[in-house]
């Protein structure tokens, strides 16, 4: 069973430009949640998808974008890159079921540097 | 709306020292909750989990009882490790919509 990826590991943009990061959710899981890690805090929700299509969405600007593919990979794209946009990007997938408990499954990351 | 406060730390033990790492939350409805850890360097990793009132999760010698009645949901572990080290942090979901909320994060350090 393959665990969640990310795409790039590390990288630095300028500000004001666009950033395009990528997550392959785990062997059978619908749903991708995106999340932002500022340095010392926790994960703050961005958006989640499931079936290729938005499924709420956290207090983030809409220069906050995501897709999902068929095969429910994911992608976040951050457009006018701003400083405080640096930060640790984590994508989770889960399987989406009727049941009310959730078990969400981190991929290593992204760091975002912005200068 | 649905939050979660954890004690702030660092924490900074003995190797075979109890831990306890205070977790409280608000939230409308029933949520279940979570503890994760994070390693340095690397992306979450879910610890354990409770999904109603009184249930115990536990892992890894690691336990947290989910208490209504105090909204808490406290992690223990009776003789932690250096291995231990790590970020630890509290969440809950609030089902129906599958949205975690997550506590700032307890740093723990333990010394040999």
């Amino acid at each position: 069973e393959t665990g969640v990826t990310q795409s790039p590991t590390h990288l630095i943009k300028t500000r004001g430009q666009q950033v395009t990061l990528r997550c392959s959710s785990q062997s059978g899981h619908n749903t991708v949640s995106w999340y932002q890690q500022a340095l010392g805090q926790g994960p703050q929700f961005i958006f989640q998808y499931y079936r290729e299509e938005e499924n709420g969405r956290g207090n983030f600007p809409p220069r906050f974008s995501g897709l999902q593919f068929p095969n429910y990979s994911s992608e976040l794209n951050v457009n006018a890159l701003e400083l405080d946009d640096s930060a640790l990007y984590l994508c989770a997938s889960s399987l989406a079921q009727a049941q009310s408990s959730y078990e969400q499954y981190f991929g290593p990351g992204t760091r975002l540097t912005v200068t | 709306g649905d939050s979660v406060t954890q004690m702030e730390g660092p924490v900074t033990l003995s190797e075979e020292a109890f831990l306890t790492i205070n977790c409280t939350y608000t939230a409308t409805g029933y949520p279940s909750l979570f503890w994760y850890v994070q390693y340095p360097g690397e992306g979450l990793q879910l610890l354990l989990k409770a999904t109603k009132a009184d249930d115990k999760g536990s892992n890894k010698g690691f336990e947290a009882t989910y208490r209504k009645e105090t909204t808490s949901f406290h992690l223990e572990k009776g003789s932690v490790q250096v291995s231990d080290s790590a970020v630890y942090f509290c969440a809950l979901n609030s089902g129906g919509f599958n949205k975690f909320y997550f506590g700032s994060g307890t740093k723990l350090n333990v010394k040999p």
